[in-house]
């Protein structure tokens, strides 16, 4: 898991606020996944991305958007911040090997808190 | 839905016991099982990973068992010692081109190794 990098570290932000989320993967991988872990459970699917393309989306509001660039960086963007999205936001960084897609590292995560 | 049940939700053992967690998954066609391990305050780590081929698979102290027709499978960790203390997870998914990979978690286990 070393090597995936998230900015900020921690955010605040107010009600109604948007908020951009930044992320770079490992070195070599191709595959970006969005992540959201409210505190107490398990880390909620948002996005994923793959050569700059979306592959899936979680069941989240349109207010949460999200794009990868041509260095595999990608960014996640919430809108019309709401005192419920307050929480952990994980990237996952992940190498497809021909069809297959596993093992995803997690980067350090950005605490974001909305007041 | 998709869904992840994780069991129990808090574990306390003595140090140089045995620790299991166990899981059951509700999508038939998951082939790939892996667990992470969070430290407080830390990013996701993933310990040890399974696929659907595969009934066993074991690292030092750390195995974990897949039971493909009842759709569980367990963590098992021997020897614990006090650095074991983090909340695990559980999660699955279904890899190949036509998926996006998403990881669907558990909803944490605390395990608590008591010297």
């Amino acid at each position: 898991d070393a090597g995936v990098t998230q900015s900020p570290t921690h955010l605040i932000k107010t009600r109604g606020q948007h908020v951009t989320l930044r992320c770079s993967p490992i070195s070599g991988h191709k595959s970006v996944s969005w992540y959201q872990q409210v505190l107490g459970q398990g880390p909620q699917f948002i996005f994923q991305y793959y050569e700059k393309e979306e592959r899936g989306r979680g069941n989240f509001p349109d207010r949460f958007s999200a794009r990868q660039f041509p260095n595999y960086s990608s960014e996640l963007n919430v809108n019309a911040l709401l005192l419920g999205d307050s929480a952990l936001y994980l990237c996952a960084s992940s190498l497809p090997t021909g069809t297959v897609d596993y093992e995803q590292y997690f980067g350090p995560g950005t605490r974001l808190t909305v007041t | 839905g998709e869904n992840v049940e994780q069991h129990p939700s808090t574990l306390s053992v003595q140090e140089g016991d045995s620790a299991v967690i166990k899981c059951t998954y509700s999508d038939s066609a998951s082939n790939y099982f892996p667990w992470y391990k969070q430290e407080l305050g830390k990013r996701p780590q993933l310990i040890i990973d399974i696929r659907s081929n595969v009934g066993e698979k074991k690292d030092q102290r750390i195995a974990v068992t897949l039971n493909k027709t009842a759709k569980h499978f367990s963590l098992h960790i021997t020897e614990t010692q006090p650095e074991d203390s983090a909340v695990y997870f559980c999660a699955a998914t279904t890899t190949g081109s036509s998926n996006t990979g998403k990881l669907i978690f558990g909803q944490g286990t605390t395990l608590q190794v008591k010297p």
